[in-house]
Order: C-alpha cells, then structure tokens, then sequence
C-alpha cells in the first residue's frame, strides 16, 4: 500500500527567504507526482506536474523535482512571501493497470507560514 | 473557464436524511473521483470513475453510493448519514493518461458537511 509522508509538518519563515519542501512515497511504480496548495478552508490548486519519466518541473518561484528510483520529491520556493502561506500536499498518483489506477495518495501536507 | 464545481458548499443535515452533493466538469474529463478530507487522516479517496456507468470503490466507500450517467456529472449520495461522515468533500477530474494532453488532476472547491 502506497504511503506518503511530507516534512516538515509545520514551517515557518522570514519573507524572502528559499525553502525546501519534503515528499517521500514506499512504492516507486508511479504514474506521476503532483504538487497542490490548499488555503484554509479551501479546495485545492495544482502547482505542478511531474510524470514518472521527468525529473523536474518549473513554475516561476516553484520548482518540483522527483526522484522516483528513491521515492523522493522535493518543492523548491524561490524568494517567498507573505501570498505563499498555506498548506502544500504532495500526491502520487498510481500506475495505469492496477486496481487502484488514477488515485491520487496524498501526504499530510506541509504547513507553510511566511511571516513579512 | 475550465472548472469542476460542486453543490451545495456548505450543508448541515442530521443522521438518517438522505443527500446528494452534486459535482460537474467542463473539460471532458473521462476520470472522476470523490475524496474527503479528515484532521489527522489527509485526503482519502471515497469512489472513482473511470467513465460514463463505470464506477468503482475507494479506499473509504463504506456509507456511499455513486452514479455516472452523463460524462460530466459525478453526484455523491449519502443514502443514510452518520455523524462519522462529516467531513470537508472534494471532487476532482482529470484526463486518462492514454489521451493527448495533461492528465492533471482538477479540484472542485469542497463541501463542508455537518452531520448532526
């Protein structure tokens, strides 16, 4: 069973300031890996994309790798700030074939406060 | 505006009435599926589609029932609530991976139900 896990739990930073996101999974044979951010009280907005044979998507400040063969992604935030506080999910989506094809296993999220 | 949207946002019933929450596409989106999301437990998928009358079970389908009759509705019924099912409810779409295009997947705003 594919498990999910993203550390820290909880950060908080100074604006401006680079920071590193966490994601890790048990199970390598996965379809693709996307990034969300969920504001309190919120749906969910993809940030980025990443397919099983990539290993690395850019947006703007946000950068994404995976690094599927050690079951690791990290989310990259350039210069933060104050409009980038909220909590970031990372979720594997499984392999096509299988019974679970399309699910998307999520981790508990990174807390994310970027104090001006 | 490509956008999956979901009704009612907000509902507090009471155990034993039944309910459906509605969810719809714009994009022409094969998958769909329905999440809730518990403090503690993240994101857990409750039922999936895969396309029009095919459905099937989650990792927490207990107390819910599905119907895909047209390809851009995917309601969830609660036949019977318990006060267990309150929850915060997402519904999501995306393209199957075999089709030209992205197959990210899009995230309805949420339903917060209260069962009392």
């Amino acid at each position: 069973k594919q498990e999910v896990t993203q550390i820290p739990a909880a950060l908080s930073v100074p604006e401006g300031e680079n920071l590193v996101l966490n994601c890790s999974f048990t199970d390598s044979a996965i379809y693709n890996l996307q990034w969300f951010r969920q504001d309190p009280g919120k749906g969910l907005t993809s940030l980025l994309l990443i397919q099983s044979s990539q290993r690395e998507q850019t947006s703007g400040r946000l950068n994404a790798s995976l690094d599927k063969s050690s079951g690791r992604s990290t989310l990259y935030i350039a210069a933060s700030q104050p409009g980038d506080s909220a909590t970031y999910l990372c979720a594997v989506k499984a392999n096509a074939g299988g019974t679970s094809y399309g699910k998307l296993t999520f981790g508990q999220g990174t807390i994310l406060t970027v104090h001006p | 505006e490509a956008q999956v949207t979901q009704n009612p946002r907000y509902l507090i019933t009471v155990t034993g009435k039944k309910l459906t929450v509605t969810c719809s596409q714009n994009m022409n989106h094969e998958y769909m599926s329905w999440y809730r999301q518990d403090p503690g437990l993240g994101l857990r998928q409750i039922y999936y589609s895969m396309n029009v009358e095919v459905t099937d079970k989650g990792d927490v389908p207990e107390g819910y029932k599905v119907s895909r009759k047209e390809k851009r509705n995917f309601p969830l019924i609660l036949e019977s609530p318990s006060p267990n099912q309150t929850s915060l409810y997402f519904c999501a779409s995306s393209l199957l991976p075999d089709r030209l295009g992205s197959d990210e997947q899009f995230f309805g705003p949420g339903t917060r139900l209260t069962v009392l």
